[in-house]
């Protein structure tokens, strides 16, 4: 099966620009993550969505970044206006679990990430 | 709140060698965790899981790690180290339970490993 997809690899923009990130999971998976990865850091949630809804976005900074799941398949990721703190590798998850009444194995499998720099 | 620890930021060892990297978790409910492998400039990749079952988990490459609860551990090992098994790796820890955001992961900071020949 193919895995997590995720475009760009790369990007390099200057401070106060905006920037999009797309994320497609595997086939079927209801549950999609993006996660921030600042260097010398491990992974740190940013949203979760299930299908089409926010589950959580406690820690995502809304008042610049921003994400969407249409039609609960692709998704994607929203900065605007960077920071130069949001350097960093942006990384997309997803998992098979579909409903609150679902006892999960939480096994998310990860696409290869966006590396951003922000100058 | 959930927490990790990963002891030691690098470590490094002979290929051949015994790899042990150490994680301790912090969890009020019983815990679901993991051992992810991040090769450079990758995605992560679950190395081992436990949920609850065997407290000694085998995993992918070798790798296994063994679910302490009196000492709040699930350090992982291997063996004899290769040269290939150089990447960072990441423990995580989620809550236990039914969907919603009990799924989230949360990581330890990382801990690279270097192979020596």
């Amino acid at each position: 099966e193919a895995g997590v997809a995720q475009s760009p690899r790369y990007k390099i923009i200057e401070k106060r620009q905006s920037v999009a990130f797309w994320c497609n999971p595997i086939s079927g998976h209801a549950t999609l993550y993006w996660y921030q990865q600042i260097l010398g850091q491990g992974p740190k949630l940013l949203i979760q969505f299930q299908n089409n809804g926010v589950v959580d976005d406690s820690q995502l900074p809304k008042d610049r970044f921003s994400a969407e799941r249409l039609k609960g398949v692709d998704s994607t990721l929203k900065i605007q206006p960077a920071k130069l703190e949001d350097s960093a590798v942006y990384l997309c998850a997803s998992s098979r679990p579909a409903g609150l009444a679902t006892l999960v194995s939480y096994e998310q499998y990860f696409g290869p990430g966006t590396r951003l720099t922000v100058t | 709140a959930q927490s990790v620890t990963q002891l030691g930021s690098h470590v490094s060892v002979s290929e051949g060698a015994l790899v042990l990297l150490r994680c301790n978790y912090s969890s009020s409910v019983p815990p679901y965790l993991f051992w992810y492998v991040q090769y450079p400039n990758q995605g992560l990749q679950l190395l081992l899981k436990y949920t609850s079952a065997a407290t000694l988990v085998k995993g992918i490459n070798g790798f296994e790690a063994e679910f302490k609860k009196s000492e709040t551990s699930f350090h992982l090992t291997k063996p004899s180290a290769h040269m290939s098994d150089a990447a960072e790796y990441f423990c995580a820890v989620s809550e236990s339970g039914y969907g919603g955001s009990q799924g989230n992961l949360i990581f330890g900071k990382g801990t690279k490993l270097s192979v020596k020949p």
